[in-house]
């Protein structure tokens, strides 16, 4: 049993370039969400879905889109990379309650250079 | 102020030693979850509790609502609970996390 999975698990890229971060999960959760991790921080929600194909903001959002095309996967798209979205990027997944267990994935250290 | 607070938020303690980390809230929630994070590693969840106490193994959680506050327990320290520990309230109608900064605890052999 996998439990969530993110792809890829390290990424430098340069400003201005984009990428797709994926995450998938086989628990049939309803609910999934993306964060990021900063030194000194906790962690953040940047965006996040209850169901297929819904989409929400979080409490980060700039600079990042997502889509929830199937129940399975969540992806986190950057279009224009920048250095302060250097950072560990955590993909998280939810039964379909409210106060129900959240499940990670292992992050995606992600570098902009 | 943060909606989530840990104390201490480094920690260092011998095998053997009883631990206790802390978190305060100051927001209503409907759970409150710990969370354990290992170097370069991803992040468990531990327990979710809205009221009393909870125990596995060697772990233990409290939660007292009208105080705000949860404590994690760890009893007979082992080397291998290095890591960092994660509160995190759940609030709203779709109970998203507001996570505290995390406690490193360190445990020497």
């Amino acid at each position: 049993n996998a439990g969530v999975t993110q792809t890829p698990k390290f990424r430098v890229l340069k400003t201005g370039q984009s990428m797709t971060l994926l995450c998938a999960q086989d628990m049939n959760h309803e609910y999934m969400y993306w964060y990021r991790q900063d030194p000194g921080m906790g962690l953040r929600l940047i965006h996040y879905s209850v169901g297929e194909g819904t989409t929400a903001k979080g409490e980060v959002p700039d600079g990042y889109n997502v889509s929830r095309l199937k129940k399975q996967n969540f992806l986190l798209g950057l279009e224009s990379a920048a250095p302060s979205q250097t950072s560990v990027y955590f993909c998280a997944s939810r039964p379909g309650d409210r106060d129900t267990e959240a499940f990670f994935g292992q992050g995606t250290r992600l570098t902009v250079v | 102020k943060n909606e989530v607070e840990q104390s201490p938020q480094n920690l260092t303690a011998q095998e053997g030693e009883f631990i206790t980390i802390n978190c305060s809230y100051s927001v209503g929630i409907s759970a409150l979850h710990w969370l354990q994070q290992h170097p370069g590693g991803g992040i468990v969840s531990l327990f979710m509790l809205s009221s009393g106490k909870k125990k596995h193994g060697r772990l233990i959680a409290t939660i007292n609502i009208q105080e705000k506050h949860s404590s994690l327990h760890i009893t007979a320290s082992h080397p291998r609970d290095s890591a960092v520990y994660i509160c995190a309230v759940a609030r709203g109608s779709q109970g998203n996390l507001i996570f505290g900064k995390g406690t490193k605890l360190s445990v020497k052999p």
